[in-house]
């Protein structure tokens, strides 16, 4: 049962360009989800969350939109990089389960130059 | 600098042996995680612990065993039964706070069966 679904396996964007990455659960419980960017060989970083209560969540040059009503959330980057070229995994924490969280397939991004 | 340590990088293990991946964490957080990557399925929780000498199974436990003896370490051990161990491994670790907990990882161990 795959509660949280990245159904682009990649993406390619042109470096300056807006990045959108996609988003879908199932499961109503979530009540933060979460955006970890990971390169190859390495640990997955954090990058931005945002809580349930709320649709739209921004830092800088990323920002997360939340639609509950769909059971979707984005990614947005812009403008794009080639430093963001990494694999983008989304993840949703359910206040009932402690701090487990779980994950989607991830989204591999190309930024081309 | 603080930060999570996973030892060995690579390993190579033979059919039939237990092999145990190493996690230390100097960051004095309460809760340690084990994940394992498979390409096109993600992260995958194996187990999880929020307190010295207690820890939870996580969605795909079997074939592996784990003990939270010391606050800063997590070793898991993957064991003959876990029948396709091939993977990348990735350990981490969160306060146990209100909110968005936010993980810290690794940088993974990579373990090929032979």
């Amino acid at each position: 049962d795959q509660q949280v679904k990245q159904n682009s396996p990649s993406l390619s964007v042109q470096e300056g360009r807006i990045s959108i990455l996609n988003c879908d659960y199932t499961n109503s419980m979530f009540d933060y989800f979460l955006w970890y960017k990971k390169y190859p060989a390495e640990g997955p970083t954090f990058l931005i969350s945002i809580s349930s209560i709320k649709d739209k969540n921004e830092d800088g040059r990323f920002t997360v939109f939340l639609n509950k009503s769909a059971k979707h959330l984005s990614l947005h980057i812009v403008p794009s990089q080639p430093g963001d070229s990494a694999v983008y995994f989304c993840a949703g924490k359910k206040k009932s389960s402690g701090d487990k969280l779980t994950f989607g397939t991830g989204t591999r991004l190309a930024v081309r130059p | 600098d603080g930060g999570i340590t996973q030892s060995p990088k690579y390993l190579f293990r033979k059919e039939g042996q237990n092999v145990t991946l190493s996690c230390e964490q100097n960051l004095n957080h309460d809760a340690m995680y084990w994940y394992r990557q498979d390409p096109g399925q993600g992260l995958r929780l194996i187990y999880y612990s929020q307190i010295v000498n207690d820890f939870q199974k996580g969605d795909i436990a079997e074939g592996y065993s784990v003990s939270r003896e010391k606050k800063e370490s997590f070793p898991l051990t993957v064991t003959s039964a876990q029948k396709n161990p091939t993977a990348f491994y990735l350990c981490a670790s969160s306060t146990m706070s209100s909110g968005a907990n936010v993980l810290t990882f690794g940088a993974g161990s990579r373990l090929t069966v032979l």
